[in-house]
């Protein structure tokens, strides 16, 4: 069946780099898209960004220039890259398997806190 | 960015009773295709957000019945029949029509 997994750091310093993977299982990387989403603490959903089946990539405008994501299809895995962390990048990061109408899988997510 | 709006339930709903949760956005959704990308989703406490409907009215894989999605280009219910204490949560609408994919800041069911 269909799993997403994330795994990060858990804690970040303030102006240091985010890498989180995402291991999916059950479909293919060269077939579906992935996407990331976070979720700071009591609140809402923000869309960070997409990386399609051919490899392509959209990102949100707000966060383009620090914000990169990529994959290894043969490992089944994707890669979310955000730089320059502060405080408000404090959130729970989820990936989620995309086709082009829906997100439709979701990773249990992984929880991310930018402190000193 | 499209803005997606949700409200506020008024009041706890009981149990048996039925409930409709409202999505509006800033710009059409309907898109040149005849589709209208207008997705919900469910987030029960401590879980991750679970895809209830797409495409404004097709209800996802093994999601009750009791479920309905229905609207126009940029005004959007979302219907559940037959509340259960296992529908509590906060339920977020999203647009796929543009990037960013926007989300409504979520309504929050709960029952008395």
């Amino acid at each position: 069946q269909v799993q997403l997994k994330e795994s990060g750091p858990g804690l970040v310093a303030p102006s240091q780099s985010l890498s989180i993977t995402c291991t999916v299982s059950g479909f293919s990387l060269t077939s579906y898209g992935v996407s990331w989403v976070r979720q700071p603490p009591g609140k809402g959903l923000e869309w960070l960004g997409v990386i399609w089946g051919d490899g392509s990539t959209n990102y949100h405008s707000a966060l383009i220039s620090r914000l990169s994501i990529s994959k290894d299809n043969s490992k089944s895995q994707v890669f979310l890259k955000l730089n320059s962390l502060q405080t408000d990048d404090t959130a729970t990061y989820y990936c989620a398997k995309t086709v082009y109408y829906a997100m439709d899988y979701w990773g249990q997510g992984t929880s991310v806190t930018v402190s000193s | 960015d499209i803005v997606i709006t949700q409200d506020e339930l008024s009041n706890p709903v009981t149990s048996g009773e039925s409930v409709s949760i409202s999505c509006r956005s800033s710009k059409s959704l309907l898109y040149k295709d005849g589709k209208t990308y207008l997705n919900w989703f469910l987030q029960r406490p401590g879980q991750s957000p679970q895809l209830l409907i797409y495409l404004m009215s097709t209800r996802a894989s093994g999601v009750s019945d009791r479920f309905s999605g229905s609207g126009s280009g940029t005004d959007f219910t979302l219907e559940i029949s037959r509340v259960k204490a296992e529908d509590v949560g906060v339920y977020y609408c999203q647009q796929l029509v543009e990037y960013p994919r926007t989300f409504g800041g979520g309504t929050k069911l709960e029952i008395k």
